[in-house]
């Protein structure tokens, strides 16, 4: 079981507006934990979308948005497009100097 | 523009050691802590460990505690990774990372007897 915790699989039809969100398995994420997001499709390394709970990656367009959602971090997806139909990661620092992804969010566009 | 290019891929016996490199391009790399993230086959991101190239001091996950070590060197803005003690489910795509957004293109290491 993962310390962190996001939805296994969502579905978003094109066009659409989803929020994938990055939990704790005991406690809450802050800004303190800050949370980070990446995409990936298959057979290419991660690229990261959102860092520092909220701030985009170079090039990332704004329709990707980060914050926190009550007591967990949140991805928000709006507009979704075909290519958006990949794994979304989450990693949250837990302090000390230790990182921990979540499971992974399948993300299918219909 | 900031690249991390990293060694290609190896495969290694159950019980050997292996180490990936990662040049870092493109910016100061004293500035940015670099992190080494792990993706076993059909599974999700692991992370494994970070480094300050500035000074060279670690922290690894406590999982791979004792088994991983990191190293920087500052000359060739390199930083390099050593798994020890491999076995099966060591198989993994390793990737090193920028903080906060830059990754290599991942080096695929193979445990099989």
């Amino acid at each position: 079981q993962n310390v962190v915790t996001q939805e296994p699989s969502l579905s978003v039809s094109r066009g659409g507006t989803v929020t994938l969100t990055c939990g704790l398995r005991s406690g809450s994420v802050s800004t303190d934990s800050y949370p980070a997001w990446y995409r990936q499709t298959p057979g290419q390394p991660p690229r990261t979308l959102i860092y520092n709970t909220n701030i985009r990656s170079s090039g990332v367009p704004d329709r990707f948005s980060g914050s926190i959602l009550g007591n967990r971090a949140a991805l928000t997806i709006t507009g979704a497009q075909a290519d958006d139909d990949c794994d979304y990661y989450c990693v949250l620092y837990m302090g000390g100097g230790i990182w921990m992804f979540g499971g992974g969010t399948r993300l299918t566009v219909l | 523009q900031v690249q991390l290019v990293q060694s290609g891929a190896e495969v290694k016996r159950p019980g050997a050691s292996v180490k990936i490199s990662c040049k870092a391009s493109g910016y100061s790399f004293t500035n940015f802590y670099v992190h080494w993230v792990r993706q076993a086959p059909g599974q999700g991101l692991e992370w494994m460990g970070m480094i300050n190239p500035a000074g060279g001091s670690t922290t690894n996950a406590q999982r791979l505690q004792g088994r991983v070590t990191m190293t920087r060197d500052t000359s060739a803005s390199t930083v390099s990774m050593y798994l020890s003690n491999l076995g099966s489910d060591d198989t993994a795509v390793y990737y090193c990372a920028r903080t906060p957004d830059y990754w290599g293109q991942g080096t695929l290491v193979t445990v099989s007897s």
